[in-house]
């Protein structure tokens, strides 16, 4: 079976425009987490989805902003980048919403703002 | 919110001996306790986890030990193998995952 999957892998942006990262989770899991990770530092949570309703969002401002569709699968969106947007984007899949369900994460996707 | 403290930020230790990292979280509301590894340029992977009902729990090499009262809790590996060289994070889940600044080993051939 394929893990979770994630698109673009890389991406270079300017500062002020926006992006949309995707991702797919693991087939039979219906919750989908977003982390940040800058580099030198731990993942930190931004979002978490499940059955398409948002159960939980981190610090982050209004500019990060993210659905899951119908089939699970979820965009996480940030407008007005700013230079200190460029990190790793995780997204993490589980089984379920619960707090105490293993979760899974995929590849990710490096942004770079210039 | 979830604090998560690791300890410490890196390792070096020659093959065959064993590696011990740390961790100390603060909310009581956390009952579920993850470790992931991740190498350089790779996604981290899961390779062991406790549960608050648990008091230790072992996978070959690999073992953690969780201390509820205390609120800390450990990674333990033996036999330490070159490929064991990595970043490893816990973390604490009270809904989220909340990790810690990550530990870097490095295994000595």
């Amino acid at each position: 079976d394929a893990g979770v999957t994630q698109s673009p892998t890389h991406l270079i942006k300017t500062r002020g425009q926006q992006v949309t990262l995707r991702c797919s989770p693991i087939s039979g899991h219906k919750s989908v987490s977003w982390y940040q990770q800058v580099l030198g530092q731990g993942p930190q949570f931004i979002f978490q989805y499940y059955e398409k309703e948002e159960r939980g969002r981190g610090n982050f401002p209004d500019r990060f902003s993210a659905r899951q569709f119908p089939n699970y699968s979820s965009e996480l969106n940030v407008n007005a980048l700013l230079l200190g947007d460029s990190a790793l984007y995780l997204c993490a899949s589980s089984l379920l919403g619960q707090q105490n369900q293993p979760q899974h994460f995929g590849d990710g996707t490096r942004l770079s703002i210039l | 919110g979830e604090n998560v403290e690791q300890h410490p930020s890196t390792l070096s230790v020659q093959e065959g001996d064993s590696a011990v990292i740390k961790c100390t979280y603060s909310d009581s509301a956390s009952n579920y306790f993850p470790w992931y590894k991740q190498e350089l340029g790779k996604r981290p992977q899961l390779i062991i986890d406790i549960r608050s009902n648990v008091g230790e729990k072992k996978d070959q090499r690999i073992a953690v030990t969780l201390n509820k009262t205390a609120k800390h809790f450990s990674l333990h590996i033996t036999e330490t193998q070159p490929e064991d060289s990595a970043v490893y994070f816990c973390a604490a889940s009270d809904y989220k995952l909340s990790f810690g600044a990550g530990t870097t080993v490095t295994v000595r051939a």
